[in-house]
Formats: structure tokens, C-alpha cells, sequence
């Protein structure tokens, strides 16, 4: 259980096109979502925490206009960079909120979204 | 902002040798949580370990958590060429939100 996918996993896109990403999560509902991104040999930074129905709360020096995050239903969530460019290129991980046994919240992970901006 | 510091960086070993990490953190926490993530992949879930406990153990994992040091180790015993991957601890304080630290970079030679 608790198995997260993304789509897709890997994208090339031209300098100022906009690239959208999606996260899903598979066997169970999640009214939290993160969205995360990680330079190579690096570790991963949160970007954005999307709920459910409401405005994604973003992370100090996040632009929110650039990262448009969209939390539509209980299981998908959307990163769309917009206008991308070379410095935008990176590996994005979402993860969804899941609750373990004893009542303790954890995050399940997607497999990451590899983006190439040329 | 990044709170786990894990040391070492990099640590390489021998097939059926023991893998201790180490993860530092700044500030209070409710769990510590380990994470694994082969090479240009997602992050796979671990072990947790609650601030009111100080050893946990999950198969060949074990995990300790001295909250008055604020640091926390992962052990990987008898260790596998396939246990290859980074290693990142994640801190929970008061929200869902995890702060993770920079990682240790494990390889198994076989």
C-alpha cells in the first residue's frame, strides 16, 4: 500500500515553455501533498505543501507564480513550472501524506520527475 | 531550510561489513525518520523513530535517537551489495512538514 506515482518521469522542454507534473497517489487518499526538488548530489528541499482544496502554502524564496501547484482531489496533485528555464532543471519529488500505524503521519514518495530545460 | 546534517558524506564498504550513519539536528522534533533513495529515484521509507524512544529495530536496520544530543544513527548490518544507495534522515517537529538533512552516499562493494 501507500504507493505514490508521477508523470512524467522524464521531460525535455525548450526555454520559456511551461511543464506540468503530476502526482498521484494510488491505494489511498491524501489531503496533504509535498513538492519537493533535489540538485544533483544533494539533498531535497521543500518547495510547496499542497492540501486538498485550498492554496498551496509555499516555501520562503519559492516563486508561486512560477511553481503553480494545484491540489485537485484527494489523490492528484499538479506542479506546473511555468515559463521554464535552464536553472529550472532539476529532479521534482512529490510525496503524499500518509498515516502509519499508531496514528504517526508519514510521506510516501513518487519515483521523481526528471526536468531538462534546454 | 536544511536541519539534519548527516555524517559521513560518503562511506564505502565491504560486502557483510556493518554501515553506521549519523544524523544531526538542530531543533526539537516529534520523529526522525530514514529515508533511502537509489540513484535517480524516489525516497523509500525506512524507519521512524518518536522522540520518546531511543533504539528501534527493522529487519537489518537499527536506529538510535539521543534527543539530548539531537542526533540520531542508522546501522545497516551484514551489509549488501544492493543496499547501494544515499541515505537521508528527515526530521518531524509540530507540523507534517519533513526537513531533511544532506545525506550519506553508501556503496557496497561486493
Amino acid at each position: 500500500g501507500a504507493v505514490v506515482s508521477q508523470h512524467p518521469s522524464r521531460v525535455i522542454c525548450k526555454s520559456g515553455t511551461s511543464v506540468k507534473i503530476e502526482c498521484r497517489s494510488l491505494d489511498f487518499q491524501a489531503t496533504t501533498m509535498f513538492w519537493y526538488r533535489q540538485f544533483p548530489k544533494q539533498s531535497l528541499m521543500l518547495m510547496a505543501t499542497s492540501n486538498e482544496g485550498s492554496k498551496a502554502t509555499y516555501e520562503q524564496g519559492v516563486e508561486k507564480d512560477k511553481f503553480l501547484i494545484n491540489h485537485a482531489s484527494l489523490t492528484l496533485s499538479t506542479l506546473t513550472v511555468t515559463s521554464a528555464h535552464p536553472e529550472d532543471s532539476s529532479f521534482y519529488i512529490c510525496s503524499a501524506s500518509a498515516e502509519l500505524a499508531g496514528g504517526i503521519d508519514t510521506q510516501y514518495f513518487g519515483p521523481g520527475t526528471r526536468l531538462t530545460v534546454l | 531550510s536544511q536541519q539534519g546534517e548527516e555524517d559521513p558524506q560518503a562511506l564505502s564498504i565491504q560486502e557483510g561489513e556493518n554501515a553506521t550513519m549519523n544524523c544531526s539536528y538542530k531543533t526539537s522534533i516529534n520523529n526522525l525518520q530514514w529515508y533511502r533513495q537509489n540513484s535517480g529515484r524516489g525516497l523509500v521509507h525506512l524507519i521512524l523513530i518518536r522522540s520518546n524512544e531511543r533504539e528501534k529495530h527493522s529487519g537489518r536496520l537499527r536506529v538510535t535517537l539521543d534527543t539530548s544530543k539531537k542526533s540520531s544513527s542508522l546501522l545497516i548490518t551484514a551489509s549488501r551489495a544492493a543496499d547501494t544507495a544515499s541515505y537521508f534522515c528527515a526530521t518531524a517537529g509540530g507540523s507534517e512538514k519533513l526537513v531533511f538533512g544532506k545525506g550519506t552516499k553508501l556503496t557496497v562493494n561486493p
